[in-house]
């Protein structure tokens, strides 16, 4: 049973620049949240899909968006990129008000 | 959801036992103590939760004492693998599986 996955691992952009990060859930799982994770600090939660629908979010701005697709993978959209953006992004799957498991993350480096 | 506080970083050898205590004074009576464990350039891993007294599994125990401020993560005989951060997180009962609110965590290094 394959865990959380994200693609791409690594990703190079650089500002002003929108970035797609891709997220497939374990399998039986149907919540996804994303998270980043600066250098040398804990992961602040970004958002949380379920059903389809952002149930739950941090404090991020608007250039933050994600879509969760019918089969619970998830996307999360980055537009206008800033140096400050540059981090790993964690993805994390859980069944409904479960344990989440998170993926490897991406690392996105914005020059 | 509770502030946590723990030591910014931890040294210990191969075979000793580690503790890594975390403070949580405004912990509320819904809430549940969870610590992830994350390795370089990977996401955190579920090591263990509780709510009160003592908790074990195969990889940690975790002790609560009885007005729940704090807790203690115990590792036994840690190995070089154990190197990683540690985050203690307390959340409520509703919100587990919602939004995880991580600190900076507990860098533990373990040498030989």
């Amino acid at each position: 049973d394959a865990g959380v996955t994200q693609s791409p691992t690594h990703l190079i952009k650089t500002r002003g620049q929108q970035v797609t990060l891709r997220c497939s859930p374990k399998s039986g799982h149907d919540t996804v949240s994303w998270y980043q994770q600066a250098l040398g600090q804990g992961p602040q939660f970004i958002f949380q899909y379920y059903e389809e629908e952002e149930r739950q979010r941090g404090n991020f701005p608007d250039r933050f968006s994600g879509h969760q697709f019918p089969n619970y993978s998830s996307e999360l959209n980055v537009n206008a990129l800033l140096l400050g953006d540059s981090a790993l992004y964690l993805c994390a799957s859980s069944p409904f008000m479960g344990e989440q498991f998170f993926g490897p993350g991406t690392r996105l480096t914005v020059l | 959801l509770a502030k946590t506080t723990q030591p910014i970083s931890m040294d210990s050898y191969e075979g000793q036992e580690v503790n890594i205590t975390c403070s949580h004074n405004n912990i509320a009576t819904n809430d549940y103590i969870t610590w992830y464990q994350q390795f370089p350039s990977q996401g955190p891993r579920f090591i263990i939760q509780g709510y009160k007294t003592k908790v074990t599994n195969e990889v940690a125990s975790l002790f609560i004492p009885a007005d729940r401020k704090s807790s203690t993560l115990s590792l036994p005989r840690v190995s070089l693998s154990d190197t990683a951060v540690y985050y203690c997180l307390v959340a409520t009962g509703m919100e587990y599986g919602n939004k995880l609110v991580f600190g900076a965590g507990t860098i533990l290094r373990v040498k030989s």
